[in-house]
């Protein structure tokens, strides 16, 4: 039981380059969501996905975009990649339902990326 | 608009003695609050949670206050370990699909 996983864990990117984060969970969770973390800005949701084939925007959703083809994969797009989206990357999921449980995420590893 | 706030950027405790991390909230909507823990270059991990309709949980040496007035929570732990130096992330939800952070604390427990 590998959790969720992140790939890759380092990046270097020029601006204007595209690339995608992908995320996988192997605890059949329904939610699944991006962050990003930045110094003195805590966690900030980038999109989530409350199931399979669905996509919803976060707090920072510009600049990227997010697909969930399957349930158990989520992936993080950047089309044109600025510097401001230097930060480092994690996805979580999480259960779904009403119980208070579900409130309960669990993280990736997290993916370093730089945009010079 | 910090709805989550940790206004202490970072705390230092001697090994033994007691930690306590505070964190505010201005939703007066939010009523589950968890408490991550991170170490570096790891993802965060679930500690320890409270719904509103408690003021306290305990988890061993783990200790979650809840004062729904002030709109605050508190972890305490006690005793603190070096094992326990990580940043502290408290969050909130309001019955949505999504939690709410602050900004995180670094404790630093020294011998």
């Amino acid at each position: 039981n590998a959790g969720v996983t992140q790939t890759p864990k380092f990046r270097v990117l020029k601006t204007g380059q595209s690339m995608t984060l992908l995320c996988a969970q192997d605890m059949n969770h329904e939610y699944m969501y991006w962050y990003r973390q930045d110094p003195g800005m805590g966690l900030r949701l980038i999109h989530y996905s409350v199931g399979e084939g669905t996509t919803a925007k976060g707090e920072v959703p510009d600049g990227y975009n997010v697909s969930r083809l399957k349930k158990q994969n989520f992936l993080l797009g950047l089309e044109s990649a600025a510097p401001s989206q230097t930060s480092v990357y994690f996805c979580a999921s999480s259960y779904s339902g009403l119980a208070r449980s579900s409130y309960e995420q669990y993280f990736g590893p997290g993916t370093r990326l730089t945009v010079t | 608009d910090q709805q989550v706030k940790q206004n202490s950027p970072s705390l230092s405790v001697q090994e033994g003695r007691i930690s306590i991390l505070n964190c505010d909230y201005t939703n007066s909507m939010f009523d589950y609050f968890l408490w991550y823990k991170k170490y570096p270059a790891e993802g965060p991990t679930f500690l320890i949670s409270i719904s509103s309709i408690k003021d306290k949980n305990e988890d061993g040496r783990f200790t979650v206050f809840l004062n729904k007035s002030a709109k605050h929570l508190s972890l305490h732990i006690v005793p603190s370990q070096p094992g326990d130096s990580a940043v502290y992330f408290c969050a909130a939800s309001g019955n949505t699909d999504k939690l709410i952070f602050g900004t995180g604390t670094r404790l630093q427990v020294f011998p």
